[in-house]
C-alpha cells in the first residue's frame, strides 16, 4: 500500500499568517493516463471531511482562494495563505492513482 | 455537498454482524461511483470499501475482506454496507462518500458503530 506520511502533526497559526502542510507519498503518484491524482481534505472540528483540493491542485468549487495545492511525483504541499478562524480542524490528504486509496495521517491546524 | 444519509450505526458485540445504509438524494445515483470511509474515534480517516456505478466492480482494504460487503440498489438510491464477524477495532464512524476510482468528493454525517462487549 502507499504511505502518505504529512507534517507536521500540529500546526500553531497566528490568524493572517500564512500555513503550509507537507504529504509525501511511498510511490510516486503519476497515474498510467499522466495525471496526479492528489487529494486535500478538511475536516472542522465536529464535521464530516470536505474535499478542498483534487489533483494537486484544482480547487473545489466553494473553497476559498486562499487555500492552494502544489506538487509532483511524491511531494506535496498544501498552503494557506492567511489563515481565518474558519480554517481550524484538520486536514488530510489521499491519493486516488494506487489500491487501496489511502491518506495521510492528518494536521491538526489551531490558532496560536 | 450533496445530501447522503447513513443509517443502521449502533452498539454490536464482538463476532457479531450489522448492516448500514446509505440513501443519496439530490444527485444520479445510478452514474456515481461510492466509497464506505471510516474514522476510529480521535483517529484519522481509513477508506474501506468502492463499489462502481453499476456494481459490477467491487474494491475493499485488506482488513475487511471476507467481513464486509458492499452493494448498492439503484432503484433505491442507496448504499449498503454489511459488516460481518466485527472486531473491537471496526469501532468507527462510518461515513458514505460519492467520489470515483481517484477520489471522495462528497461525504455524509456518518454513522457511529461500536463493537464492544
Amino acid at each position: 500500500d502507499v504511505v502518505m506520511t504529512q507534517s507536521p502533526l500540529s500546526l500553531p497559526v497566528t490568524l493572517g499568517q500564512p500555513a503550509s502542510i507537507s504529504c509525501r507519498s511511498s510511490q510516486s503518484l503519476v497515474s498510467s493516463d499522466g495525471n496526479t491524482y492528489l487529494n486535500w481534505f478538511q475536516q472542522r472540528p465536529g464535521q464530516s471531511p470536505r474535499r478542498l483540493i483534487y489533483k494537486v491542485s484544482s480547487r473545489d468549487s466553494g473553497v476559498p482562494d486562499r487555500f492552494s495545492g502544489s506538487g509532483s511525483g511524491t511531494d506535496f504541499t498544501l498552503k494557506i495563505s492567511r489563515v481565518e478562524a474558519e480554517d481550524v480542524g484538520v486536514y488530510y490528504c489521499m491519493q486516488g492513482t494506487h489500491w487501496p486509496l489511502t491518506f495521510g495521517g492528518g494536521t491538526k491546524v489551531e490558532i496560536k | 455537498q450533496v445530501p447522503l444519509v447513513e443509517s443502521g450505526g449502533s452498539v454490536v458485540q464482538p463476532g457479531g454482524s450489522l448492516g448500514l445504509s446509505c440513501a443519496a438524494s439530490s444527485f444520479t445515483f445510478i452514474t456515481n461511483d461510492m466509497h464506505w470511509v471510516r474514522q476510529a474515534p480521535g483517529k484519522g480517516l481509513e477508506w474501506v470499501a468502492f463499489i462502481r456505478y453499476d456494481g459490477n466492480n467491487k474494491y475493499y482494504t485488506d482488513s475487511v475482506k471476507g467481513r464486509f460487503t458492499i452493494s448498492r440498489d439503484n432503484s433505491k438510491n442507496t448504499l449498503h454496507l454489511q459488516m460481518n464477524s466485527l472486531r473491537p477495532d471496526d469501532t468507527a464512524v462510518y461515513y458514505c462518500a460519492k467520489g470515483s476510482t481517484t477520489t471522495i468528493d462528497s461525504w455524509g454525517q456518518g454513522t457511529l458503530v461500536t463493537v464492544s462487549s
